[in-house]
């Protein structure tokens, strides 16, 4: 009841594409939902986050999209570029519990030109 | 802001030393932070809980008196990793929770890579 599957393992997108990352959780304790991005060698770093009270949140080009009767959500990266070549991780920690993370899996997104 | 420091970034050491890695919150207290573990191309595996002046709370697998962790002030949490052993290389990565504002953010810091020979 604790894992986040996240989905794909890996994902590549033209330059300019849209870049969609999913993920689902079965503990409705779950109530803070965070996105992470890591590059190699280095420590993850704060993406986006969303609460369960809102449907989507966006930031930039990164905007996040919760639907929680599924108990899904996802990461969509608008004009993917070169940059955002990274590992993407979606987390679920519950505020009320013991505030550990619950990471997915990890999906390695790679935009080419 | 929200900025957390790991020294060093990189250690290479003799199977059966010590190493001891420092996590720093450079710009907020942490009442609470986090050790983790990544292996390559893996998820994070949380280790450890540390909460500023009492004991860690481990993971189930991950021995205590093997990883050492100290939580002395509300900006440093150390890990010692004793008698360091190759198995023990890998990407040990904190992480600290902020402890004002309600927020459940936690912010990483850069990383640790571990090199036993």
């Amino acid at each position: 009841q604790q894992q986040v599957k996240q989905s794909p393992q890996s994902l590549i997108v033209q330059k300019g594409g849209i870049s969609i990352i999913n993920c689902a959780y079965e503990n409705t304790a779950f109530d803070y939902f965070p996105w992470y991005q890591q590059f190699p060698g280095k420590g993850p770093a704060l993406l986006i986050a969303i609460r369960p009270d809102v449907s989507e949140k966006k930031e930039g080009r990164f905007t996040i999209s919760f639907n929680k009767s599924a108990k899904q959500f996802s990461l969509h990266i608008m004009d993917s570029q070169p940059g955002d070549s990274a590992t993407y991780f979606c987390a679920a920690v519950s505020n009320f519990g013991n505030e550990k993370l619950t990471f997915g899996t990890g999906t390695r997104l790679t935009i080419i030109p | 802001g929200a900025v957390v420091s790991q020294h060093p970034s990189r250690v290479i050491c003799k199977s059966g030393t010590s190493v001891k890695i420092e996590c720093r919150s450079l710009d907020f207290q942490a009442t609470t932070m986090f050790w983790y573990r990544q292996f390559p191309k893996q998820s994070l595996m949380l280790m450890a809980t540390s909460n500023e002046g009492s004991k860690a709370t481990y993971e189930q697998g991950v021995e205590k008196d093997k990883f050492l962790i100290n939580h002395a002030s509300l900006t440093l949490s150390t890990l010692t990793v004793t008698s360091a052993h190759p198995e023990d290389s890998s990407f040990y990565i904190c992480s600290a929770r902020e402890a004002s504002g309600g927020t459940d953010t936690q912010y990483f810091g850069p990383g640790t890579r571990l090199t036993v020979l």
